[in-house]
This record gives structure tokens, sequence and C-alpha cells, in this order.
């Protein structure tokens, strides 16, 4: 059973173009990660959000954390060529274990 | 470079054989974490440790799998009697006491092709 679900699995768009990627679970999460890896590369970490409702951006990106802290969502404006990759959620559970579960991710590819 | 350092970087072994990664975490970062991850997929969990301790190991870790962190500073994840499933990127990752353990930055990975 996959503790973090992202949908949707594959995108192709155009340049120029918005897109939003999701992140759900049924789990409560205390902080939630988002990810872009390269191939061959490991993930390399965007943004960390840890309180319900969180709205932070960075640059193009916008990334939103549920209210009751069970899902996520990325969005991305005017997407470039250079924002193709695979964008990956990950969540800390509030068990009190610091172990961090990922998402199923997004595989996102942006055309010229 | 004071990042997450993982070696080697690309393995290639024949099945039977025994096969060790090493990870150098970020510099006083506490926590240590290995994960698996194959093609298409997010990073699996397999363990992580506080300091020399083990505290969590994943059920994806048989017996053919340990892992150690002697010291505190770096970790081994040694795979004994490989299989060809067993081929796959092994990733390493640290986070920090003073970052509430709420980050983790990543190592570049081990790429572990069992032949």
């Amino acid at each position: 059973t996959q503790l973090l679900e992202q949908s949707p699995q594959f995108l192709s768009i155009q340049e120029g173009e918005n897109l939003t990627v999701y992140c759900n679970s049924s789990s409560v999460f205390s902080s939630l990660q988002w990810y872009r890896q390269e191939p061959g590369e490991g993930p390399v970490l965007l943004v960390t959000v840890v309180t319900g409702g969180e709205v932070k951006k960075l640059k193009r990106l916008t990334f939103q954390f549920g209210d009751a802290r069970k899902d996520s969502s990325l969005h991305i404006t005017a997407a470039q060529t250079g924002d193709t990759g695979l964008y990956l959620c990950a969540g800390r559970l509030t068990s009190g274990t610091y172990k961090y579960i990922f998402g199923t991710g997004t595989r996102l590819k942006v055309l010229a | 470079d004071t990042g997450v350092s993982q070696n080697p970087r690309h393995k290639i072994t024949k099945r039977g054989q025994n096969v060790t990664f090493r990870c150098d975490p970020i510099s006083e970062h506490n926590r240590l974490y290995w994960y698996r991850q194959t093609l298409g997929q997010g990073p699996e969990f397999l363990t992580y440790f506080q300091n020399e301790a083990q505290l969590e190991k994943s059920r994806l870790l048989s017996d053919r799998f340990s892992a150690e962190r002697p010291k505190g500073s770096f970790s081994t994840l040694e795979i004994q009697r490989t299989e060809q499933g067993d081929s796959a990127m092994y990733l390493c990752a640290s986070s920090s006491r003073d970052d509430s353990g709420n980050t983790i930055y990543f190592g570049e990975g081990s790429w572990l092709t069992v032949v």
C-alpha cells in the first residue's frame, strides 16, 4: 500500500503552460517536502512545508500544504523546458519517527 | 562541497557476490538514511540512523542487507549474495538535529547492476 499517492503520474505539456501536481494521503504528516530529480541523480530539495494551510513560493513554483496536513500541491506557472524532471513529494509522519515516506512521483516533460 | 557523498557511484557485480556502499553525510548531521529507488519509482525507505543507533528498518531490508554507522558519522550498506532484483539506485540522505529533522538532503546515489 502506497502511503503517498501522486497525480498525475505523467505529464507532457507545452512551454508556457501552467500545471498542478498533487500529493495525497490518508495519513497526517508533520512536514512535507517536494523534490525534483534528474535522471541518474539524487533528489534535490525544492521546499519544506510544516504548517497546515501553508503556502510557499519559489519563483514560478507555488507549494501548498493542506489544512489537515494530509495533502499537498505543487503549481508551476509558465512552465519552461528546464522544469522537466521527476517531481517527488515526501512526508514525515507525526508518530514520532523521523522516517520520510516518498510519493509515487510525477514525471513532467515540458516541450519547447 | 560539503553535501552528502556516496561511493562508488556505479557498481556492476555478478549475482551471488557481495557489495558495499559507503555514505558520508553532511558534517554534524545526526540522522542518516538509506533508500532504494528503481527506474520510474519514488525512493523506498530502507533504514535510518540517529547517531550510531539504527532506529528503524524496513521489511524491504532482508537478511542479506545490513547497514552500519559505527561512529555516528559515515555509514555502509552491504548486500550479501546479490540477486538481479537488487539492481537499483541506493540513495543516502542526512538531516540535522538543529533543523528539527524536517529537511533531509540526498546524495547523488550509488547505482547497482547485478548481472
